[in-house]
């Protein structure tokens, strides 16, 4: 069975300056990772995932996220925050070629002026 | 096509109550899966459907909990007897059986009072 641990309930930081979630997994096999952003009363947006391949992982709104296998780590990262940045973010897992997605409690990110 | 689309967003019921949620997929999504997300929490799988196929349940969804998906296309959620632990987000999210990410709609959120 896989796991997921945010390690972080609440992130501020002010506008423009750089940011990490941390995310930390387990699971006995092959895994996909996801981060996904949650506005308020609003529906999951995926914001990136790996699936294979190079371990930096580009996404939407300038942000990336690295796969760490020996750490079992998939850190969310962006260089430069913006007020509207400010959503609940959540790193998820899914067995690969399986079905099921596990997710994450949760990082609440919110940027300051 | 405007993506998955569930319906009622809001829905407020006594105690006891039976509700009924509904969640349209994108169309040609084989796949469709319910989330439950308490607050300041990630979604918590509760079921998954492969077609009209129920393929799991999670231990979350007690007897009084039953999902179906009749034609493959649109999926409902009951819940008979409603209790005050219920109250919940409940979000749907369809996928294409080629495809990894998952695509939420904007949830259905119950209150039980």
């Amino acid at each position: 069975a896989q796991s997921v641990t945010q390690l972080d309930s609440q992130v501020p930081v002010f506008e423009e300056a750089p940011v990490e979630l941390r995310c930390n997994y387990s699971s006995s096999v092959s895994v996909y990772l996801f981060w996904y952003v949650q506005y308020p009363n609003q529906g999951l947006q995926l914001l990136l995932k790996y699936l294979s391949g190079s371990t930096l992982v580009k996404g939407i709104n300038g942000f990336e996220a690295e796969f760490n296998k020996s750490q079992t780590s998939f850190h969310l990262r962006k260089p430069s925050v913006h007020i509207s940045d400010t959503a609940e973010y959540f790193c998820a897992v899914s067995e690969a070629g399986g079905f099921k997605t596990i997710f994450g409690a949760g990082t609440r990110l919110f940027v300051k002026a | 096509d405007t993506g998955v689309s569930q319906d009622p967003r809001h829905k407020i019921t006594k105690r006891g109550q039976n509700v009924t949620f509904r969640c349209d997929p994108i169309s040609e999504h084989n796949r469709l899966y319910w989330y439950r997300q308490t607050l300041g929490q990630g979604p918590e799988f509760l079921t998954y459907f492969q077609n009209e196929a129920q393929l799991e349940k999670s231990r979350l969804l007690s007897d009084r909990f039953s999902a179906e998906r009749p034609k493959g296309s649109f999926s409902t959620l009951e819940i008979q007897r409603t209790e005050q632990g219920d109250s919940a987000m409940y979000l749907c999210a369809s996928t294409h059986r080629d495809e990894t990410e998952a695509f939420f709609g904007q949830g259905t959120r119950l209150t039980v009072v």
